[in-house]
């Protein structure tokens, strides 16, 4: 069974930064490019960030560009998404998802940003 | 980047057929845009129900269907059920740019 978690949410200031995490299991991790989602509190889905296979491909939303870095680490099946120079806008809840079909989604973790 | 359009809100009688559409602001979507359509209910991580314009996962209804109609992506619910209330959305892929998502549409079952 396809399984993603994710993690590192929380409380942060403006201008803070946050490295969250999926952890993945399941599937051949290494074999699917993962993408990051985000869902303001009220809003729309708006997609974040990709990453193929291997990491050797980013693909950044213009509002997160410079700020956010997708990574990923295919030993432990764990995506990343580290998160700087924080605003309040970016409070939001934020879902990996598998690709390839986008098959399967986590169930998200909450980044607040708030002083 | 482009803007991906859907109607905002859509009512549909239970029992009837309703289309739900996305647009892009670069012109007629195509399956070079690979469209993805997504549900979600409230509290709930979104499902997705559509990729690659009509291909439906192993839990997709059958009464979701995925097409391109007058140059849009449009996803087709026929035999509206009281549980398909709920939020849609669909995302479209740009070559050498992120994904777009549309704002989402409200389908109301009433």
């Amino acid at each position: 069974e396809v399984q993603l978690v994710e993690s590192g949410g929380g409380l942060v200031q403006p201008g803070g930064s946050l490295r969250l995490s999926c952890s993945a299991s399941g599937f051949t991790f290494s074999s699917y490019p993962m993408h990051w989602v985000r869902q303001a509190p009220g809003k729309g889905l708006e997609y974040v960030s990709a990453i193929s296979g291997n990491g050797g491909s980013t693909y950044y939303a213009d509002s997160v560009k410079g700020r956010f870095t997708i990574s990923r680490d295919n030993s432990k099946n764990t995506l990343y998404l580290q998160v700087s120079s924080l605003r309040a806008d970016d409070t939001a809840v934020y879902y990996c998802v598998k690709g390839n079909g986008w098959g399967n989604w986590g169930q998200g973790t909450l980044v607040t940003v708030s002083s | 980047q482009a803007v991906v359009t859907q109607e905002p809100s859509l009512t549909v009688s239970p029992g009837g057929t309703v289309t739900l559409t996305c647009g892009s602001s670069t012109g007629a979507v195509t399956s070079g845009h690979y469209p993805y359509w997504f549900q979600q209910k409230p509290g709930q991580a979104p499902r997705t129900l559509i990729y690659d314009t009509s291909n439906k996962h192993s839990w997709t209804p059958a009464r979701f269907s995925g097409s391109l109609l007058g140059g849009k992506a449009a996803l087709t619910l026929s035999g509206a059920q009281p549980e398909d209330e709920a939020e849609y959305y669909c995302l479209l892929s740009y070559s050498g740019a992120p994904a777009v998502f549309g704002g989402g549409t409200q389908l109301t079952v009433l």
